[in-house]
C-alpha cells in the first residue's frame, strides 16, 4: 500500500495567485481530512469528507478556500487568491473505522506552501 | 484556550536515556486520546490510541498512559534511539464529537543526541 499521496511536496508561488493542492487517500477509506500546519497554531482540521461528500468545513478559513473531492481516490484542496499568511504545511488524511469505534487515521507527507 | 496543553514545549536527551512527555486535557467527557509521532518533513504517524476506560498502552518502547480523573497522559519513551528524535502530538477526541473530531496539543519536540 503506497500511503496517502500528496502533490505537489512544495509549492512556492506570489501572492494572488491560485494554489491547487492533491491529495489521494488511502484505497477503500471512506473518510478523507485536509489539515493545515503552522508553528504558531499547530495541526488544525480544515475540511473533511465522508464517501466524498463533505461533512465538515467548518475549520475552512474564508471563502478564499475551497475543496472538492469529485470521486473516492482524488481530492483537491484550492486557495484562491493566495496570501503570505496561507504559508503553511497543508496535510491529507484518510481514514476508515476501526475496530472499536474509533478512526485511525493516516497522514500523507505534506505539501509545504510558501506565498511570498 | 487549547483544550489540550503539552509540556515541555521540547526536550533533549541523550541516547539511551528514559523520557516523559506530558499531555493535560480540558476536553471532557472525552472519547479516546491518541499520540503521534511527527518526523520532520513527515506527517503524524499514530502510536497509541487509549479509550476513556484503558489506563495505559504500550507500543515497543513507547507506553501511554492515561489518568481520567485529573485529565492527564503521558507518552514513557524507554531507552531512547537517535531516530525518537521528533515532535510528540497528543490528540483527544470528545464523546459525542463524532469519532473523526480531533483536538490537537501543540506538541513536545524531542532530540535524541548521540
Amino acid at each position: 500500500d503506497a500511503g496517502v499521496i500528496q502533490s505537489p511536496r512544495h509549492e512556492v508561488t506570489e501572492m494572488g495567485q491560485e494554489v491547487t493542492l492533491r491529495c489521494k487517500p488511502i484505497s477503500g477509506h471512506d473518510y478523507l481530512f485536509w489539515y493545515r500546519q503552522t508553528m504558531m497554531r499547530g495541526l488544525e482540521l480544515l475540511i473533511y469528507f465522508n464517501n466524498n461528500v463533505p461533512i465538515d468545513d467548518s475549520g475552512m478559513p474564508e471563502d478564499r478556500f475551497s475543496a472538492k473531492m469529485p470521486n473516492a481516490s482524488f481530492s483537491t484542496l484550492k486557495i484562491q487568491p493566495s496570501e503570505p499568511r496561507d504559508s503553511a504545511v497543508y496535510f491529507c488524511a484518510s481514514s476508515l473505522r476501526g475496530g472499536q469505534g474509533w478512526y485511525e487515521q493516516y497522514f500523507g507527507p505534506g505539501t509545504r506552501l510558501t506565498v511570498t | 484556550k487549547n483544550q489540550v496543553e503539552q509540556s515541555p514545549q521540547s526536550l533533549i536527551i541523550l541516547e539511551g536515556k528514559n523520557c516523559t512527555l506530558q499531555c493535560n486535557y480540558t476536553v471532557s467527557p472525552f472519547s479516546n486520546l491518541r499520540w503521534y509521532k511527527q518526523d520532520t518533513g513527515r506527517g503524524p504517524v499514530s502510536l497509541t490510541i487509549m479509550t476513556f476506560s484503558e489506563n495505559t498502552k504500550s507500543n515497543g518502547r513507547y507506553t501511554a498512559t492515561l489518568d481520567a480523573d485529573t485529565k492527564q497522559s503521558s507518552l514513557h519513551i524507554t531507552a531512547s534511539q537517535l531516530s525518537d528524535s521528533a515532535s510528540y502530538i497528543c490528540v483527544v477526541s470528545p464523546r459525542g464529537g463524532g469519532n473523526n473530531d480531533m483536538r490537537f496539543g501543540a506538541g513536545t519536540r524531542l532530540t535524541v543526541k548521540p
